[in-house]
């Protein structure tokens, strides 16, 4: 156990739809990172989140957005979704944010788009 | 933009026999991470280089940094079928992520 919380663990919806995904990080983490994962792909780096603040932002669509509240989880929102954000997103969390602090993996939702 | 490059993307090696990825970086990496994901599960933090040429051991793998931090490899000795799994490099001050070796191992 990662000690990084994430729900749902599924999710099924229909193109043009929006969800939302939620993380609760480790206790005493202050960072949070999102990650998409397609079928046979590396992990693609969404954005970074640190003690409320965005710190890094990777390749996130405009329709995607995520924030992190002052108790330190965060939800990413994903709307007028297509077939082609069915992914599994995973949320991971690191102590101070540092790019020399090993990341903590959720255990991810898997998001289908029908 | 930064390249990291993972290679195989996928290895298929009986049981016992020795397996290696390659993660190769266009640029100087600051450390690297590695990171397996068992199939179905989430990416698990294995170890962090940080030196020119290091080298660090864990049971059958052994993790090198090159010289010029600009690439890195892990070797699994004696591969068991508990190695299954999917590894990534992962150059954390980039955020980026290797596209992973898939290791399946044949009993």
């Amino acid at each position: 156990d990662s000690g990084v919380t994430q729900t749902p663990k599924h999710l099924i919806t229909a193109t043009g739809q929006r969800v939302t995904l939620r993380c609760s990080p480790r206790s005493g983490d202050l960072s949070v990172y999102w990650y998409q994962q397609s079928l046979d792909q590396g992990l693609q780096f969404l954005i970074q989140y640190y003690n409320g603040e965005e710190r890094a932002k990777g390749n996130i669509l405009e329709r995607f957005s995520a924030q992190q509240f002052p108790d330190l989880h965060s939800e990413l929102n994903l709307s007028s979704l297509e077939l082609g954000d069915s992914a599994l997103y995973f949320c991971a969390s690191s102590g101070q944010g540092q790019d020399n602090q090993p990341q903590h993996f959720g255990d991810g939702t898997r998001l289908s788009i029908l | 933009g930064q390249q990291v490059m993972q290679i195989p993307q996928y290895q298929h090696v009986q049981e016992g026999e020795d397996f290696t990825t390659y993660c190769n970086s266009s640029t100087t990496l600051s450390n690297i991470q590695w990171y397996k994901q068992r199939p179905g599960g989430h990416p698990v933090f294995l170890i962090q280089l940080v030196k020119s040429g290091e080298v660090k051991k864990q049971k059958r793998l052994t993790f090198q940094f090159g010289e010029a931090k600009k690439n890195s490899s892990l070797h699994i000795t004696a591969t068991q079928t508990t190695d299954v799994g999917t590894y990534f490099c992962a150059a954390p001050n980039q955020f980026y992520f290797g596209t992973g070796t898939s290791l399946t191992v044949i009993p």
